[in-house]
């Protein structure tokens, strides 16, 4: 089950607005509208953020929001905020794992 | 207040045993799928295993298949996950979740138990 490519790295100023990309196949992001996104800090568990896509969860700010063109989803933070740093992952559905699904590398989101 | 809260981590030697456990309260466990994630040290998230609500149905990620076994009970809103022949790559903080029942992702997780396998 080969993971999701993700940047590294990405920063921005505080205000400002970041994207984070996340490119699959054909066989998970390009196939389904079942693209997840977590937020986690240093120490702490994993936060779901974004689910199918674009949705967000009650209580998840609505600076958060999620994209898809083809094979790659995207991750839009506007607004961006000192709490907002923090690494970010992305998973996809694929039927080869049976709902479990298939991360990205991670990302750290540096607020300058 | 919906909780999980995972146990059962600790210091094994290669090829060792370890049986982590997940408690769930603050919803109807036997409700949900369940699933197990981890994340080694400094590295990112990766799917472990799913089970279905009553647990006759369960998946595992290729790199633990016939290694890691998944349990539930439901009458003790418990969770499971028996590990055996560990290896170094198993070093890990292992997470439960709780699979939304509507969408596609994991709603709620626990706070991570620490599996170290080292001689």
């Amino acid at each position: 089950q080969s993971a999701l490519t993700q940047p590294a790295s990405v920063s921005g100023s505080p205000g400002q607005s970041i994207a984070i990309s996340c490119t699959g196949t054909s066989s998970d992001v390009g196939a389904y509208n079942s693209v997840s996104w977590y937020q986690q800090h240093p120490g702490k568990a994993p936060k779901l953020m974004i689910y199918d896509v674009s949705h967000r969860p009650s209580g998840v700010s609505d600076r958060f929001s999620g994209s898809k063109s083809g094979n790659t989803a995207s991750l839009t933070i506007s607004g961006l905020q000192a709490e907002d740093e923090a690494d970010y992952y992305c998973s996809s559905y694929t039927k080869t794992t049976t709902l479990g699904g298939v991360f990205g590398g991670g990302t750290t989101l540096t607020v300058l | 207040e919906v909780q999980l809260v995972e146990s059962g981590g600790g210091l094994v030697q290669p090829g060792g045993s370890l049986r982590l456990s997940c408690a769930a309260s603050g919803f109807t466990f036997s409700s949900y799928w369940m699933s197990w994630v981890r994340q080694a040290p400094g590295k990112g998230l990766e799917w472990v295993a799913n089970t279905n609500q009553d647990g006759s149905e369960k998946y595992y990620a290729d790199s633990v298949k016939g290694r890691f076994t998944m349990s539930r009970d439901n009458a003790k809103n418990s969770l499971h996950l028996q590990i055996d022949s560990l290896r170094a790559e198993d070093s890990a903080v292992y997470y439960c979740a709780r699979r939304a029942l509507s969408y596609y992702g994991m709603e709620v997780w626990g706070q991570g138990t620490t599996v170290t396998v080292s001689s």
